[in-house]
């Protein structure tokens, strides 16, 4: 069973579109994040929510709204997408907020923005 | 939250033991070192993680000194199947909301 697993794997799209990520762990744990990666590499955080609750927004437009229905989801719904959000996007999880450093992810949607 | 810097690139051949060793110099007290891989296309998946001294898993060992500005991982007689990026981290798991900030990594190519 995968422990974190996300879809679409891959989503391409034109400009201006919705889409959404899906994302669910099923390892009991309390704590989801979603992080994006860019071309480079560098990985960063976007948000993260503990039992349903938004904990961290960094700096993420508005066009990029996170959605916990429980604690095993945590989904990301874009809209008016841009080029510039093209990326690798990772969903994470951690046993509990404080133990955040050992996370787990999943294995990534690449978006393409066209 | 500390900065870590670490090497690009290294390269090394299967069967050698590799050490990459990170530089966290304004690491707080509370803070401990993380490092994680990354295959290419998947997450990164947590290795291991210390405080001081030596840390030993079934994966690899970690090596902290006494003042803690530095780590290294060591990953013992290395295969093809350890090509791939490590991140090392340096944070406080009780007191940064759970965020982990990602440097640039150390791109490890492991050679036959």
């Amino acid at each position: 069973d995968t422990a974190v697993s996300q879809t679409p794997k891959y989503l391409v799209t034109q400009m201006g579109n919705d889409k959404s990520i899906k994302c669910e762990q099923n390892l009991g744990h309390d704590t989801m994040y979603w992080y994006k990666q860019d071309s480079k590499k560098f990985l960063k955080i976007m948000f993260s929510y503990n039992n349903k609750e938004l904990i961290i927004n960094e700096t993420v437009p508005n066009r990029f709204s996170p959605k916990s229905p429980d604690k095993a989801h945590l989904n990301l719904h874009i809209n008016s997408l841009e080029l510039g959000d093209s990326a690798v996007y990772f969903c994470a999880s951690s046993q509990t907020l404080t133990q955040g450093t050992e996370a787990f992810f999943g294995q990534g949607t690449r978006l393409t923005v066209v | 939250l500390a900065k870590t810097t670490q090497p690009i690139s290294m390269d090394s051949y299967e069967g050698q033991e590799v050490n990459i060793t990170c530089s966290h110099n304004n690491i707080a007290t509370n803070d401990y070192i993380t490092w994680y891989q990354q295959f290419p296309s998947q997450g990164p998946r947590f290795i291991i993680q210390g405080y001081k001294t030596k840390v030993t898993n079934e994966v690899a060992s970690l090596f902290i000194p006494a003042d803690r500005k530095s780590s290294t991982l060591s990953l013992p007689r290395v295969s093809l199947s350890d090509t791939a990026v490590y991140y090392c981290l340096v944070g406080d798991p009780g007191n940064q909301g759970g965020k982990l900030i990602f440097g640039q990594g150390t791109e490890l190519s492991v050679k036959p």
